[in-house]
């Protein structure tokens, strides 16, 4: 069975700092995605990765992924309030089940002045 | 382009009655749609996976008779909740997979609705 994990689950972080939310996967995965959901709305796509080694990067967002480790990373570049929300990672399913997507708990972000 | 839509957003209900949602790929043909329910502060959870014109899938512990889905259509899917309760309010989310050409090659992605909040008084 397919697991995803994230953390921190919840990231506390000044205006200007960096940080990195962590996503690990349990099972071997063609693609993962990351998500953001702002309070009671559904979810905006943010980055597809497709690939070992695949960097992508939106404004101050810089997602990456290495499949040997099943490990993604989405990275904060001098944080800003506009990116408070809750932010999730989602992997592939695979065989018999593949284009169902497994989500990781969510990390809450907010950033404060 | 990939635009996904659900009806209502918003539904309110009596304890025992049943609620229809509608999810619908506007500008493309999805081959699937998935269903996921989110209860406050925690992750999406997948419920079915749907294909047009098959029955559909549904997860461990999730109740085919209490969730009906149809895909009737290749841009249209329904889950009707039946005999809802206030334990299923929540936030129902659809997503639809299609093949959408991008720079000239097909691929097979996920778009998601907006959702649809349930509250079941």
């Amino acid at each position: 069975e397919l697991k995803v994990e994230q953390n921190p689950l919840f990231l506390s972080m000044q205006e200007g700092k960096n940080y990195t939310i962590y996503c690990n996967y349990s099972t071997t995965s063609d693609r993962l995605y990351w998500y953001r959901q702002d309070p009671g709305k559904s979810l905006e796509s943010l980055f597809v990765l497709l690939s070992n080694g695949a960097v992508k990067q939106e404004g101050r967002l810089m997602a990456s992924l290495d499949t040997k480790a099943r490990l993604s990373t989405l990275h904060i570049t001098a944080a800003v309030h506009d990116l408070s929300a809750t932010y999730f990672c989602a992997v592939n399913a695979g065989g018999t089940s593949y284009g169902k997507l497994t989500f990781g708990q969510g990390t809450i972000l907010t950033v404060h002045p | 382009g990939a635009v996904v839509s659900q009806h209502p957003s918003r539904v309110i209900c009596k304890s025992g009655t049943s609620v229809k949602i509608e999810c619908r790929s506007l500008d493309f043909q999805a081959t699937t749609m998935f269903w996921y329910r989110q209860f406050p502060k925690q992750s999406l959870m997948l419920m079915a996976t749907s294909n047009e014109g098959s029955k559909a899938t549904y997860e461990q512990g999730v109740e085919k008779d209490k969730f009906l889905i149809n895909h009737a259509s290749l841009t249209l899917s329904t889950l009707t909740v039946t005999s809802a309760h206030p334990e299923d309010s929540s936030f129902y989310i659809c997503s639809a997979r299609g093949l959408l050409p991008l720079a000239g090659v097909s691929y097979n992605e996920q778009f998601f609705g907006p959702g649809t909040r349930l509250t079941v008084l």
